[in-house]
């Protein structure tokens, strides 16, 4: 059974970078595709973005400027990046298996990101 | 992009009894339309894809129906586990993928 467990700083400066991680046990990164998701407080359910294991990305227009995604297959993890964060990054992220394209199965627990002085 | 609505924001309702949830885009998706379960502290849940096939292990009390733009999700006989939030996910072919804004589903 695959499980999903995001991992990183749960408090970062603005302007700063955020740097999260996603890892994976129960199976190999190196077939589907892999999504970061975020929810801010009060607000809806935003998809950030995928990467697959060739290294295809696409991201969300919205934080396409800002956004990055890599792997480690050696350590079975995904990895984001969001540059010159803003209060507005504030969020629970969580990483997601694509087993279809655009399906989110399964999840991780997600992580609580803060972005403060 | 396309919007997803989601109807009522919240519905109080009795353990038993049948919930009722919807969800609209904002222009065609087909049968490309998922839902999603959230329970509070966990992860969530896809419980129903291509607008209405069960994802593994779903009980049959959750049932999807629905396309092109308007779609529902049922819940028959509510269970105490299934108080929780329900979002429903277009994955057309156009990006980015989106979510509604999730109805609580809460007893009443």
């Amino acid at each position: 059974q695959v499980q999903l467990q995001e991992s990183g700083p749960g408090l970062v400066k603005p302007s700063e970078a955020l740097s999260l991680t996603c890892s994976v046990s129960g199976g190999s990164i190196s077939r589907h595709y892999w999504s970061w998701i975020r929810q801010p407080a009060g607000r809806g359910v935003e998809w950030v973005g995928r990467i697959y294991s060739t290294r295809i990305t696409n991201f969300n227009p919205s934080l396409r400027s800002r956004v990055s995604m890599s792997l480690d297959t050696s350590k079975n993890q995904i990895s984001l990046r969001l540059t010159s964060v803003t209060a507005a990054d504030t969020a629970i992220y969580y990483c997601a298996r694509e087993p279809g394209l655009g399906l989110f199965d399964p999840w991780g627990q997600g992580i609580l990101v803060i972005v403060s002085s | 992009e396309i919007v997803m609505t989601q109807f009522p924001a919240t519905l109080s309702a009795s353990p038993g009894e049948r919930a009722t949830l919807s969800c609209r885009a904002s222009e065609s998706v087909g049968y490309n339309l998922a839902w999603y379960q959230h329970r509070p502290g966990q992860a969530p849940r896809l419980l129903i894809y291509g607008a209405s096939t069960r994802a593994t292990g779903i009980p049959a009390r959750f049932s999807g129906s629905g396309s092109e733009t308007e779609f529902t999700l049922t819940i028959r006989s509510l269970q105490s586990e299934d108080f929780a939030v329900y979002y429903c996910q277009q994955y057309s072919n156009r990006p980015p993928l989106t979510f509604g804004g999730g109805t609580r589903v809460d007893i009443k």
